[in-house]
């Protein structure tokens, strides 16, 4: 069973570019997560989706950031008008609705702008 | 806020165990709680988790003490690949809450 795979694992964009990261679950899993770590910083809890419906965005900036998990596809965090301060590690976890509880993390995607 | 306190950092000789303790003096009924590791900048693992009970796996053993306010991770046999920032996390047992991760603690283990 694959585990959850983010891409790109690697993302430079200039300033007010625009980020897309991908995220794609474990197989069978419905609920995706997404945390942000600053550089020497701890990891933040950003957005909770389920399939079509975001359920907790309260870790989210109010400007430039949004999150989709459409019915097929991957989950996308999208950033738009990158700024220096974006710079970070993106993950990404995903859990499986009957189990609850354990959340298991993808590798991330490391953003620096440029 | 992270609702666990851990030592910022602790050393392991290799192949001795490694405990790591948390306390979380206020943890309620319905919360359990989770272990999870940083190694370098990779993803976060997933360890062990528990509401009351001890609780044993391939990869630790959580000890939970009778009141709840505080656990030991244990790590029997630690090894160099054991290096890493462990996270002690309160999360409730409803629903799929978000985790929320304090500062850890930074395990080194030592040839």
């Amino acid at each position: 069973n694959a585990g959850v795979m983010q891409n790109p694992r690697h993302l430079v964009r200039r300033r007010g570019q625009e980020a897309r990261l991908r995220c794609s679950p474990m197989k069978g899993h419905s609920h995706v997560y997404w945390y942000r770590q600053l550089p020497e910083e701890g990891l933040k809890f950003m957005v909770y989706l389920q399939k079509e419906n975001i359920i907790d965005e309260s870790g989210m900036p109010k400007e430039r950031f949004s999150a989709e998990f459409p019915k097929e596809g991957p989950s996308i965090l999208r950033i738009q008008q990158v700024v220096r301060g974006d710079s970070a590690a993106y993950f990404c976890a995903s859990s499986y609705q009957s189990q609850g509880y354990e959340q298991y993390f993808g590798p991330g995607t490391r953003l620096t702008v440029t | 806020d992270a609702k666990t306190t851990q030592p910022t950092s602790m050393d392991c000789a290799e192949g001795r165990a490694a405990n790591l303790p948390c306390n979380h003096s206020t943890i309620s009924g319905n919360e359990y709680v989770y272990w999870y590791r940083q190694i370098h900048s990779q993803g976060p693992q997933y360890i062990i988790h528990g509401l009351k009970n001890n609780e044993t796996n391939e990869m630790a053993s959580l000890i939970i003490t009778e009141d709840r306010k505080s656990s030991t991770l244990i790590l029997p046999h630690a090894t160099l690949r054991d290096t890493a920032v462990y996270y002690c996390i309160v999360r409730s047992g409803s629903g799929n809450t978000p985790l929320v991760f304090g500062k850890g603690t930074r395990l080194s283990v030592i040839a």
